[in-house]
């Protein structure tokens, strides 16, 4: 069956200017989660939704980041005033809930200029 | 506080060798303990997990071992070839609420042919 998928998957944007992040789990999952991955780190969680609700939103690192997801499927990572230290490859990870198994999108590459 | 350290940071194995990574985590409460592989441009792909409750895992040439009183797991690719050149993560998490990855920083494995 088709993997995670996140669009699009080069992102460039100037400083301040807002931008959205799309990822579509894999069907049936009822768990998505977003992490950010630095060059050469590991990623870093950010926030983790059970269905409609974020269930752990700790990651977030201040309040321009938003993540929804409305119908508990499609999840929008939403970034406002931008900053080039958001510079980074945002990755989506879902899993069924029940298995902590988390299968990861293949990013967005998020550049502020 | 990096609570999941890897080491070593990276590690050039010659073909049909064994390539060991080590992993050593903080928090006695993490209970699932995978391992990712990713290539450059593309997401995490899950190779191989395993929980506390045994201290090896081997699935094909991979194998997890698992040392809990020391609070250390490992991975290692037995008969490792060029195309398992790829960087590799090792990660914590907490079944329940907090399921969230902590990820280690990454081993960039170079399998010369």
């Amino acid at each position: 069956g088709a993997g995670v998928s996140q669009t699009p998957s080069n992102k460039v944007t100037e400083k301040g200017k807002y931008v959205e992040l799309r990822c579509d789990p894999i069907s049936g999952h009822t768990a998505l989660y977003w992490y950010r991955q630095s060059l050469g780190q590991g990623p870093e969680f950010l926030i983790y939704f059970q269905g409609t609700g974020a269930a752990d939103d700790s990651g977030l690192p201040n309040d321009r980041f938003f993540a929804v997801r409305p119908e508990g499927s499609v999840s929008t990572l939403k970034i406002q005033r931008t900053e080039r230290g958001d510079s980074a490859v945002y990755l989506c990870a879902s899993d069924t809930g029940h298995i902590y198994e988390q299968y990861f999108g293949p990013g967005t590459r998020l550049t502020v200029t | 506080q990096q609570q999941v350290k890897q080491s070593p940071q990276s590690l050039i194995v010659q073909k049909g060798g064994i390539s060991i990574i080590n992993c050593a985590y903080e928090n006695t409460a993490f209970d699932y303990f995978p391992w990712y592989q990713q290539f450059p441009g593309k997401g995490p792909a899950l190779l191989i997990a395993i929980r506390p409750d045994v201290s090896e895992k081997k699935e094909g040439r991979f194998t997890i071992s698992f040392n809990k009183s020391a609070k250390q797991f490992s991975l290692h690719i037995m008969d490792s070839q060029p195309g398992d050149s790829a960087t590799y993560f090792c990660a914590a998490s907490i079944s329940g609420s907090a399921r969230q990855l902590t990820f280690g920083s990454g081993t960039q494995l170079t399998v010369l042919p």
